[in-house]
């Protein structure tokens, strides 16, 4: 069965620290994505990548950068924290456009 | 750029009654639509898919969603509701990008169904 997997369940961070999310999945996929989940807003695209070392903005990726060192590995840095970036933060991978996402269970950040 | 608009947030409906969810994407020359449900308290999951063929799709626990090209609507409907449908669905569509592709999704529609 499909498996992706986020680091941390909850994480509570100070203004101004940097920040890493990590995900990893076990499927070889090629595509992998970081959205913030926010009530009222849906889930909106911060970056995605289509390859190692691939990488495209999505619509909202002031404040954040990414990494993508090895196919199953995707990490969302928040450089420098602040309370706006207090979110659900989810990663999802999947093997092409006509397939669905498959998402990690999140992880809910607080910045303090 | 794609964009997709879920006109209600909130819909309010009484176990055993008929729902639409609505959904519309902003147009493009080929596009791949979806429903994802996300009970409380737990990730999001694929309802149903519609990449071409069929204007009718039908997915998981009795939904089904209908393509309108010309409204540019992907509409979720089901015909009998169950409290344990409460939940939050949102549309997505597939969009290419410069190098690979992105998946935009709507607000979502919070589901509440009353005994």
């Amino acid at each position: 069965d499909v498996k992706v997997t986020q680091s941390s369940r909850y994480l509570v961070k100070r203004t101004g620290e940097k920040v890493f999310l990590e995900c990893v999945q076990d499927m070889d996929h090629e595509n992998m994505f970081w959205y913030r989940q926010d009530p009222g807003l849906g889930l909106r695209l911060i970056y995605f990548s289509y390859d190692v070392k691939m990488k495209e903005k999505g619509d909202i990726p002031e404040g954040y950068s990414v990494s993508r060192e090895k196919k199953e590995r995707f990490s969302l840095i928040l450089e420098s924290a602040s309370t706006n970036q207090t979110s659900m933060y989810l990663c999802a991978s999947s093997l092409d456009r006509y397939s669905p996402l498959h998402f990690g269970n999140g992880t809910r950040l607080t910045v303090t | 750029a794609q964009s997709v608009t879920q006109l209600d947030s909130q819909v309010p409906v009484f176990e055993e009654a008929p729902v639409e969810l609505r959904c519309n994407y902003s147009s493009s020359v080929s596009v791949y639509l979806f429903w994802y449900v996300q009970y409380p308290n737990q990730g999001l999951q694929l309802l149903l898919k519609y990449l071409s063929g069929s204007t009718l799709v039908k997915g998981i626990n009795g939904f089904e969603a209908e393509f309108n090209k010309s409204q540019t609507s992907f509409h979720l409907r089901k015909p009998s509701v169950h409290i344990s449908d409460t939940a939050e669905y949102f549309c997505a569509v597939s969009d290419g990008g410069t190098g690979g592709f992105k998946t935009i999704f709507g607000a979502g529609t919070r589901l509440f169904v009353k005994a």
